[in-house]
C-alpha cells in the first residue's frame, strides 16, 4: 500500500508556543490531505481538508486561525498549532487521498502533542 | 450528520476463534474501507471495497460490501494475538467531493483473560 509519513511523531512544548506537524505522501501525489484529531478511546475527528494550492476547508468548531494548514505541494501538507494550550494536547493524524481508478485514503502514523 | 453504526463496540477473542464485526448506515456509500489501529499509531488500511456485493480477502481477513450499499462486514478467521487492536469501518458517499470518510466508532478486539 501507499505510504504516508508524519513528523514529528511526538512533541512536547510549552504553553503559548507554536508547533508544526508535517504530513508527506511518499510514493504518490495527493491533491487532498486530511487532518484528524483523536482523543483517547475515541474515533477520528476530522478537523480540516487540505487541498493543494488552495485554502483549507475547516470543519465546524475548528478554529482556522489556531490550526493553520498549508498544502504547498502534491506531497506535503503542514498543520501548525499556534499558541498551543494544554487542551490542544492530543493525537493528530493526517491522511492522504489517493485518486485514480479506485480511490482510497492512507493514514500517517500520527503525532502525539503534549502541551505543558 | 451522517453516522456509521459499528458493532460490536468491543469483543474478547481467544486465539483460534473467528471474529465478525459490521457497520451499517441509513445512507448509501460508494466505498467501504476497513482499517486497524494499534495504540499510538495511525490507522492502517486492511481492505477496500468499491462495488455492491464485492467480497474481498486479505489473508485471514474477509470483508464484504453489502448489496444495499448501506452496510459492510469484516471477518477475521483463526484469530491470533496480534489481531488485537481497534478496527474502524469507514465509508465514502456518492456525490461527495473527493475525500472525506465517515467513520464508525470502532470495534476493540482484546484477548480473553
Amino acid at each position: 500500500g501507499a505510504v504516508v509519513s508524519q513528523h514529528p511523531s511526538r512533541v512536547i512544548c510549552k504553553s503559548g508556543t507554536s508547533v508544526k506537524i508535517e504530513c508527506r505522501s511518499l510514493d504518490f501525489q495527493a491533491t487532498t490531505m486530511f487532518w484528524y484529531r483523536q482523543f483517547p478511546k475515541q474515533s477520528l475527528m476530522l478537523m480540516a481538508t487540505s487541498n493543494e494550492g488552495s485554502k483549507a476547508t475547516y470543519e465546524q468548531g475548528v478554529e482556522k486561525d489556531k490550526f493553520l494548514i498549508n498544502h504547498a505541494s502534491l506531497t506535503l501538507s503542514t498543520l501548525t498549532v499556534t499558541s498551543a494550550h494544554p487542551e490542544d494536547s492530543s493525537f493528530y493524524i493526517c491522511s492522504a487521498f489517493k485518486g485514480g481508478g479506485r480511490v482510497t485514503q492512507y493514514f500517517g502514523p500520527g503525532t502525539r502533542l503534549t502541551v505543558l | 450528520g451522517q453516522q456509521l453504526n459499528q458493532s460490536p463496540q468491543s469483543m474478547f477473542i481467544q486465539e483460534g476463534e473467528d471474529v465478525s464485526m459490521n457497520c451499517t448506515s441509513s445512507s448509501i456509500f460508494n466505498t467501504w474501507l476497513w482499517y486497524k489501529q494499534d495504540p499510538g499509531e495511525g490507522p492502517v488500511l486492511l481492505i477496500a471495497l468499491y462495488k455492491a456485493g464485492e467480497l474481498t480477502s486479505n489473508g485471514r481477513l474477509t470483508a464484504q460490501f453489502g448489496i444495499t450499499r448501506k452496510d459492510s462486514f469484516l471477518n477475521i478467521s483463526a484469530s491470533i494475538p496480534s489481531d488485537v487492536g481497534i478496527y474502524f469501518c469507514a465509508g465514502r458517499q456518492y456525490g461527495g467531493s473527493q475525500g472525506n470518510l465517515i467513520f464508525g466508532k470502532g470495534t476493540k478486539l482484546s484477548v480473553k483473560p
